[in-house]
């Protein structure tokens, strides 16, 4: 069954930091992964995602994140962290024969000033 | 803004009583997605229609249903509540072909007293 795995329930940073939230799949093909954002009160909204190719991808608010097969990870970077991306992070993991997504638990980030 | 619309914003309502939550997925897009988020579940994916019909289903429970109409929108019914079903209810849309690709919108916040 397909999981996936956010090992930090919260994470404090450093306005300025360089930040990298880890998440890790669990899935017998490829799938397609995502990063979504959660600000309180808020929705979802999609950071970034990967479904082929380029193992280096690019987001919005300059996040990035890198597929590793061997590591089944997806981590999400950031070089340098602003206030403003304190929220909750999630990431999902997409089926190749299901639309559905299946979510991590969620990283609780919080930017000290 | 995900151009997902959903209402209400929030609901208070007691236990036993039936609730509706309506989801209008954004333009273009026909398949719509429900999603339950908790504290002790976290986010969960309940079910999907896509162009009317029912896709897949997830954890749903059986005092739930959802329908989407011919014009897209969909609603999800929640029956005879309890106080666990107090959570977060999202809907997603997602185009066809997209790849899993969903767009959230900004939830519907059920408090069952």
């Amino acid at each position: 069954a397909q999981s996936v795995t956010q090992p930090d329930i919260h994470i404090t940073v450093s306005e300025g930091a360089s930040l990298e939230l880890r998440c890790n799949y669990s899935y017998g093909a490829t799938p397609y992964l995502f990063w979504y954002v959660q600000s309180p009160g808020q929705g979802l909204q999609l950071l970034l995602k990967y479904f082929s190719g380029d193992t280096l991808v690019q987001g919005i608010k300059g996040f990035e994140a890198e597929f590793k097969r061997s590591q089944s990870s997806f981590n999400l970077r950031k070089p340098s962290v602003h206030w403003s991306d304190a929220a909750e992070y999630f990431c999902a993991v997409g089926a190749r024969n299901t639309d559905k997504l299946i979510f991590g638990t969620g990283t609780r980030l919080q930017v000290f000033p | 803004d995900s151009g997902v619309t959903q209402t209400p914003k929030h609901l208070i309502t007691a236990t036993g009583q039936r609730v509706t939550l309506r989801c209008s997925p954004r333009s273009g897009d026909l398949s719509v997605y429900w999603y339950q988020q908790s504290l002790d579940q976290g986010l969960q994916f309940l079910i999907q229609y896509y162009n009317g019909e029912e896709r897949a289903k997830g954890n749903i429970l059986e005092r739930f249903s959802a329908q989407q109409f011919p014009d897209l929108h969909s609603e999800l019914n929640l029956s005879s509540l309890e106080l666990g079903d107090s959570a977060l209810y999202f809907c997603a849309s997602s185009p066809p072909r997209a790849y899993n690709e969903q767009f959230f919108g900004p939830g519907t916040r059920l408090t069952v007293l």
